[in-house]
């Protein structure tokens, strides 16, 4: 089955740097890849999203790219702020899977 | 903007003892999702549903867990009897039947068993 793998587990950033979260799928059949933003005791969010025949999608100042070749897609957050602090996950699924796999998480924190 | 609903928010039970979860979907969602999510871990799926029936329940500890969906719209999680290791957020999701499956999560239950 499904197998992502997520890094950093922890990344901390100056306040107006970007930050950068990784993660690698195993099944090539997979062509749906989200992104979820979770903070502290709250639900998980789903802030972007990508699928398979793009290579790249832009909202404001957060952006995913997606390597279908090596398998790999990542977050991209420009001038961060201190409201991006949150745990952030990865996911994948294959198209009639209906069935995410997540990541294991990547903990931001925004330093001021 | 419609979200999941899901109760209680907060549940201590010990263990030995049953507990139960409900959840509301997004009006309309066809597909329910039940996670559970320890504490520095990504969502783990323990069930999913399409309108009323069971499509994936293969990580679900079906010797204590169970989960019901009977009219196809609200959900119930059970646990019994309630273990130590069961500690855990329990969250809910929903989902539409596009052809990509967006999932939109419900707030969890965080469940501590003592």
């Amino acid at each position: 089955g499904e197998n992502v793998e997520q890094h950093p587990s922890t990344l901390s950033v100056q306040e107006g740097d970007s930050a950068v979260i990784k993660c690698t799928y195993s099944d090539s059949a997979s062509n749906y890849f989200p992104w979820y933003k979770q903070e502290l005791g709250k639900r998980p969010q789903l802030i972007i999203d990508i699928r398979s025949n793009v290579g790249e999608k832009k909202d404001q100042r957060i952006a995913v790219t997606l390597n279908k070749t090596a398998k790999h897609f990542s977050l991209h957050i420009t001038e961060t702020q201190p409201e991006d602090s949150a745990v952030y996950f990865c996911a994948a699924t294959i198209q009639g899977a209906q069935k995410l796999v997540f990541g294991q998480g990547t903990r931001l924190t925004i330093n001021p | 903007e419609a979200e999941v609903a899901q109760s209680p928010r907060y549940k201590i039970t010990e263990k030995s003892q049953a507990v139960a979860f409900w959840c509301d979907p997004i009006s309309g969602h066809a597909t329910l999702y039940w996670y559970r999510q320890i504490l520095g871990q990504g969502p783990e799926l323990l069930v999913q549903f399409q309108d009323e029936s069971v499509v994936d329940d293969s990580q679900l500890p079906k010797d204590r867990f169970s989960a019901e969906r009977l009219k196809g719209v609200d959900s119930t999680l059970k646990i019994q009897p309630a273990e130590l290791g069961d500690s855990a957020m329990y969250l809910c999701a929903s989902g539409g039947s596009g052809v990509f499956y967006e999932q939109y999560f419900g707030p969890g239950t965080r469940l501590t068993v003592t």
